[in-house]
Parts: C-alpha cells; structure tokens; sequence
C-alpha cells in the first residue's frame, strides 16, 4: 500500500514553546490530508482537514490559532502546536487518502507521541 | 451522527483460535469501511476496505464482512497468532460538510497467548 511518513516519532517539550509534526506522502500525492488526536485507550478524533493550497477545515471545538495547518505541497503538511500545555499531551497521528487506490483507502503515518512538561 | 461501536473492548485467547471481531455503525450511508490494526504507540496498518457496494473482503487469514443494512461489520481472523496481538480498530467512512471523512471506533485490544 500507499506510503505516509510521519516526522518526528516522539518529541517532549517545555510548556510554552511551539511544536512542528511533520506528514508526508512518500509515494502519491495528498491533496487533502487529516490530523487525528488519540488519547489513551480512546478512538481517534479527526482535528481537521489539510487542503493543499488553502486554508485547513477544523472540527468543532479545536482552536484553529493554537493548531496551525499548513498544506504547501501535494506531498507535505505540516501541524504545528503552538504555545503548548501539558493538556496539549497526546498522540497525533496524520492520514493521507491513496486517491489510486479504489475508493480512496485511508493510510496512515506511524504517529508523534508529544509529551509537554 | 455517526456513532461506531466496538464491543468488547478487550479479548484474550489462546493462539489457534479462530476470532470474530463485531464493529457497529448508527448511519448506513458510507461510502466504505476500513478495518485497522494498531501497535502499542504505533499509527495504523490498513487491513481491509470494504466498498459499500461489497459484503466482503478477504486477504490471507482476515476476512471482513459488511452489512450496510443492519450497520454491522464483523473481522474474522483465522487460527490465530501472538503476532497478531494488537489493537483493531474500525472505521466508516462518509461525507460530512462536503469532504469524505473516516469515523472510528475506540478498538478491540486483542492478546493472543502462546
């Protein structure tokens, strides 16, 4: 299957300082991208949609100016936490749809485990 | 809204076993349904897609049925391995504000014992 690169695996960071995740499609083109959070034991909760060229579309109730989206290129998005806090703690995993494959199959990165202290 | 559920939340079973997974779907109109596997703090492997328009897919030892109908889905693994200990997730997908978006399930987290 399709293949999508996830960048850094884990990262600890002091509160306060801003945080960068990297997702990219190593084998096909992403013109849209999702950024999933997971907290323990619990499902995966779309945060929002990474559209290449435009502004990203966020959930309800995920702060757009705390969780930045950029979508620059058909191969790269990136997340970047801002001002993060210890509640901020979790693990973000991002999905690019294979649009070769039939019916637009979901593949995943391997995750960024964020640890804020 | 679209509620997926995945009972039990847990299963232990000697290896050999053949296993049923059930998954449960509120809304009928997807478009697909993918089943996942998840390694403890890893992303998720894609096993299976089912297209609404299939009842199933098999690949190896996993087979998965779909029944749009009665918004249900079931993962059926054959003999099973300690390897495939892990969690399986669910997911459906449909449209939601103009985009095709994936809603999960909280996942099944299987131990195979040797």
């Amino acid at each position: 299957g399709a293949v999508v690169s996830q960048h850094p695996s884990w990262v600890i960071c002091k509160s306060g300082t801003s945080v960068k995740i990297e997702c990219r499609s190593l084998d096909f083109q992403a013109t849209t991208m999702f950024w999933y959070r997971q907290f323990p034991k619990q499902s995966l909760m779309l945060m929002a949609t990474s559209n290449e060229g435009s502004k990203a579309t966020y959930e309800q109730g995920v702060e757009k100016d705390k969780f930045l989206i950029n979508h620059a290129s058909l191969t790269l998005s990136t997340l970047t936490v801002t001002s993060a806090h210890p509640e901020d703690s979790s693990f973000y995993i991002c999905s690019a749809p294979d649009g070769r494959a039939v019916n637009t199959e979901a593949f995943f990165g391997q995750g960024t485990r964020l640890t804020v202290v | 809204k679209q509620e997926v559920t995945q009972i039990p939340a847990a299963l232990s079973v000697p290896e050999g076993e053949n296993l049923v997974l059930n998954c449960s779907f509120t809304d009928s109109a997807i478009y697909n349904l993918q089943w996942f596997r998840q390694d403890p703090g890893k992303g998720l492997t894609s096993l299976l897609l089912i297209q609404s328009s299939q009842r199933e897919q098999t690949s190896g030892r996993l087979n998965a049925s779909l029944d749009k109908s009665s918004g249900r889905s079931t993962l059926y693994i054959a003999a099973s391995q300690p390897g495939d200990s892990a969690t399986y997730l669910c997911a459906v997908s449909l449209t939601q504000g103009g985009s095709e978006k994936l809603v999960f399930g909280k996942g099944m987290k299987l131990t195979v014992n040797p």
